[in-house]
């Protein structure tokens, strides 16, 4: 969707660095999420954020941080990446929060070797 | 045992069949919401109802609040049908189903 980029779109990094994943949006919704997927798992919220500088932990937030210091932008950090961490990252917004619907981003596939 | 149920895991049709994918929820929800995971890997929203029936083209939602259970039918599927379907339950977050993928073959 034009409204919601996602960078980098692949990325492959070494155990112990740290990885910045961006969202970007043109949309100006109030609501950024972070979700990752993984095979048998659903989409499972790593953090949120419902205003600039306003963020909330989600379900599987050990490992991460997140800031949104503008409207458009939501940023995830791996402070220091693991194994575990490889996976395909999703970003989606919304302008009413969740009974509003989403909009999702391509994804970031995140290979930790 | 997950929050979110999706079944089956994997549905394989031939096109032209009647397809129903189903979701069976154990929270409380305010919405119940599909969603379509295309083979590239984009997410699309489908639908969000929070009673009885939605209906968009050959595709058709419903839900069951009492036994908290929804269903996607697709009508006269087509190979570009194709893709994971996603259910999620809505109410302070959004809980997601592991998905159904569905192929269609010509």
């Amino acid at each position: 969707d034009a409204g919601i980029t996602q960078s980098p779109r692949h990325k492959v990094t070494e155990t112990g660095t740290p990885v910045t994943l961006r969202c970007h949006q043109t949309e100006n919704h109030r609501y950024m999420y972070w979700y990752r997927q993984d095979p048998g798992h659903g989409l499972r919220l790593i953090h949120y954020s419902y205003g600039v500088k306003d963020t909330d932990k989600g379900e599987v937030s050990d490992g991460y941080s997140v800031s949104r210091s503008k409207t458009e932008d939501f940023l995830l950090t791996l402070e220091s990446a693991t194994s575990s961490q490889t996976s395909v990252y999703f970003c989606a917004i919304s302008a009413l929060s969740y009974i509003d619907g989403y909009t999702f981003g391509s994804g970031t596939r995140l290979t930790v070797v | 045992k997950n929050e979110v149920e999706q079944s089956p895991q994997n549905l394989t049709a031939q096109e032209g069949e009647f397809i129903t994918i189903n979701c069976s929820y154990s929270v409380g929800i305010s919405a119940l919401h599909w969603l379509q995971q295309h083979p590239g890997g984009g997410i699309v929203s489908l639908f969000m109802l929070s009673s009885g029936k939605k209906k968009h083209g050959r595709l058709i939602a419903t839900i069951n609040i009492q036994e908290k259970h929804s269903s996607l039918h697709i009508t006269a599927s087509h190979p570009r049908d194709s893709a994971v379907y996603i259910c999620a339950a809505v109410n302070n977050d959004m809980r997601f189903g592991a998905g159904t993928r569905l192929t269609v073959k010509p």
